[in-house]
């Protein structure tokens, strides 16, 4: 596609439920990262990828978070046992090249609402 | 982790003003980027200097470096109301990234 994309847009669920959110990076981009911004605060890392590999999982808060890319493109942040604290906005971004030594490309994010 | 940080936290100006943004950083860097976010939108990549570089143009834009202090600066010249956004530096090495607070630029039309 033409961006990042990210689905869904929103999200509210209930405590306890699971969710998975989607981003679909830019076509051929190499790298796919996570982070998480709440509101007045810059985003948070979470976690990032090249091609289909985790190489960083340190930013996740907790093991309820888990990510994946299996096929090196779409990639996943899924949240188990969803708690209120989890409530923010979700943002992924894609790079063409391995690590942040160029642009990133942030989609639209996911709010997620844990009710 | 390595993190920028902004300042001033929050800067207010007219419409025609220049705007001047700094950052500090802690760690050894490949490069420092710049973003901006709108209220309610998406993170934009404004700019990205290399360690090797001391300043960089992009239309309105100039980004400065100073590795010895650990330091970058943002200059947005004859700014816009549609400039109103936070402003992010990003220094980036070989760990773990965070986006710092921001400066948070309001121009007054």
């Amino acid at each position: 596609g033409a961006g990042v994309s990210q689905s869904p847009r929103y999200k509210v669920t209930k405590r306890g439920q699971d969710v998975a959110l989607r981003c679909d990076p830019i076509s051929g981009h190499v790298s796919l990262y996570w982070y998480r911004q709440a509101l007045g605060q810059g985003p948070e890392f979470l976690t990032y990828f090249n091609y289909e590999a985790q190489q960083d999982k340190s930013g996740l808060p907790n093991d309820r978070f888990s990510a994946e890319r299996p096929e090196g493109s779409i990639s996943t942040l899924t949240i188990q046992r969803t708690e209120q604290r989890d409530s923010a906005m979700y943002r992924c971004a894609s790079s063409s090249q391995q690590g942040l030594n160029t642009e990133a490309f942030f989609g639209q994010g996911t709010r997620l609402t844990v009710v | 982790s390595q993190q920028g940080e902004e300042d001033p936290q929050a800067l207010s100006i007219q419409e025609g003003e220049n705007a001047t943004m700094n950052c500090s950083y802690k760690t050894s860097i490949n490069n420092l980027q710049w973003y901006r976010q709108n209220s309610g939108r998406g993170l934009v990549h404004l700019i990205l200097i290399r360690s090797n570089e001391r300043e960089k143009h992009s239309g309105r834009l100039r980004v400065t470096l100073d590795t010895s202090k650990k330091s970058s600066s943002l200059l947005i010249t004859a700014s816009r109301a549609a400039d109103t956004a936070s402003y992010f530096c990003v220094p980036l090495g070989y760990q773990k990234v965070t986006f710092g607070i921001g400066t948070k630029l309001q121009v007054i039309p």
